[in-house]
């Protein structure tokens, strides 16, 4: 089956740039989809068609594509930022597939 | 605004089929592109994606469940119904619904709050 590969883990300090990465063979021909999932709440979208990003989302919050890799860009990263974050894509049938997650620790 | 809220049993016991009703409001799932989507997580593990109806009543599974999944809708209610028969300890999950959009795949804004379910006899 088709998975999305991210990195368990990611830390960063306060103000610096966090880069969480998401690879998947599908990802040249799929859009990306990034969520921040903070601990007890519910999944918020950030990022969607791999660069676009929603009404009410802050601008250090950027997405980029190349190839087999996606790549969610956290600039200035604040202490609110430290959450799970999850790429979403699809495979070549359609089928909805979500990363493993990675856990941004801000230090 | 669009909401989304979870609804039905918090227990449920192995061998049992769960239904998970999703009530929306702020959207209607007869408008073109629409979706309504459910996701679980188990305990301190990912999310993972169960199923998607869309507005014209096209339906998709995810593959390693499609046997035990069957999603509906109400369009008069706003309500979304998902069942999973022969429920087992590792389903025990949150469930989320979420409100979807498509281009190329789906994407999935916002979420309900999600609700625990408990397999467990």
């Amino acid at each position: 089956s088709y998975e999305l590969t991210q990195p368990p883990s990611v830390s960063v300090s306060p103000g610096q740039t966090a880069r969480i990465t998401c690879s998947g063979d599908a990802l040249p021909k799929q859009y990306a989809y990034w969520y921040q999932q903070k601990p007890g709440q519910a999944p918020v979208l950030v990022i969607y068609k791999d660069s676009e990003r929603p009404s009410g989302i802050p601008e250090r919050f950027s997405g980029s594509s190349s190839g087999t890799t996606v790549t969610l860009t956290i600039s200035g990263v604040q202490a609110e930022d430290e959450a799970d974050y999850y790429c979403q894509s699809a495979d070549s049938s359609g089928t909805l597939v979500f990363g493993g997650g990675t856990k941004l620790t801000v230090l | 605004q669009i909401t989304l809220k979870e609804s039905g049993p918090t227990l449920v016991k192995p061998t049992q089929t769960l239904t998970l009703t999703c009530t929306f409001s702020g959207f209607s799932l007869s408008t073109s592109g629409v979706g309504v989507g459910w996701i679980r997580q188990p305990p301190g593990k990912a999310l993972e994606w169960l199923a998607l109806i869309y507005w014209n009543d096209d339906k998709r599974y995810s593959p390693s469940l499609k046997s035990r999944l069957t999603i509906t809708k109400d369009t008069s209610k706003n309500q979304v119904v998902l069942t999973m028969t022969n429920m087992d300890p590792v389903d025990t999950a949150t469930y989320y619904c979420a409100h979807s959009l498509a281009a190329r795949s789906n994407w999935f804004d916002p979420w309900g709050q999600g609700t625990l379910v408990t397999v467990s006899s």
